[in-house]
């Protein structure tokens, strides 16, 4: 069974902070995607990387693609109210079904102003 | 432009009714996609639709389980004799075939509770 761990598991900072959540497996990525979810509500695509040591940039956030695609992270600057949610990572297996996305457990953010 | 729509966002039921769940894709996506949430977990895959065709069904889907696409555009997901352990986020999400990744944009979920 291939597995995708999310670290922390949860997060708690104060507004302004700078924070990083890491996914990581043992299996490589043919592609990872980045989602960010709200209670009750389904994921927002935030960002698709899938070239080995890509950064890719999304006004505040930075997501990393590990050199041998077996791990991503996700940097948030200056950390606000509105971050708040749970960030799940996405991957489907290089080798694999293309189609079939297996995710993670998730990083429930919350940031207090 | 119209995002990825699930109707009823809400539905509870009394163990052992049949609910059904409808999904409606982004209209240019011939891929769709259903998966299940539970509490502290990540979406799981359920199965998977290219136009009308059902390609691939998860271990997860037991056969009281059916999904449907059938003239390639909406899908529904029937659950037969629910049960409490059904209860669920139930989320649907399309993507674009001839992609050399696979980019999918969920809909907004059913939340099923079984009482």
């Amino acid at each position: 069974t291939q597995l995708l761990e999310q670290s922390p598991q949860f997060l708690s900072i104060q507004e302004g902070e700078n924070l990083t959540v890491y996914c990581n497996s043992s299996s490589v990525f043919s592609s990872l995607q980045w989602y960010r979810q709200e209670p009750g509500e389904g994921p927002v695509l935030l960002v698709t990387v899938v070239t080995g040591g890509e950064v890719k940039k999304l006004k505040r956030l930075t997501f990393q693609f590990g050199d041998a695609r077996k791990d991503s992270s996700l940097h948030i600057t200056a950390a606000q109210p509105g971050d708040t949610g749970l960030y799940l990572c996405a991957g489907a297996w290089y080798g694999g079904s293309n189609y079939k996305l297996t995710f993670g457990k998730g990083t429930l953010l919350t940031v207090n102003p | 432009d119209t995002g990825v729509s699930q109707d009823p966002r809400h539905k509870i039921t009394k163990r052992g009714q049949n609910v059904t769940f409808r999904c409606d894709p982004i209209s240019e996506h011939n891929r769709l996609y259903w998966y299940r949430q539970t509490l502290g977990q990540g979406p799981e895959f359920l199965t998977y639709f290219q136009n009308e065709a059902q390609l691939e069904k998860s271990r997860l889907l037991s056969d009281r389980f059916s999904a449907e696409r059938p003239k390639g555009s909406f899908s529904t997901l029937e659950i037969q004799r629910t049960e409490q352990g059904d209860s669920a986020m139930y989320l649907c999400a399309s993507s674009a075939s001839g992609r050399t990744y696979n980019e999918q944009f969920f809909g907004p979920g059913t939340r099923l509770t079984v009482l």
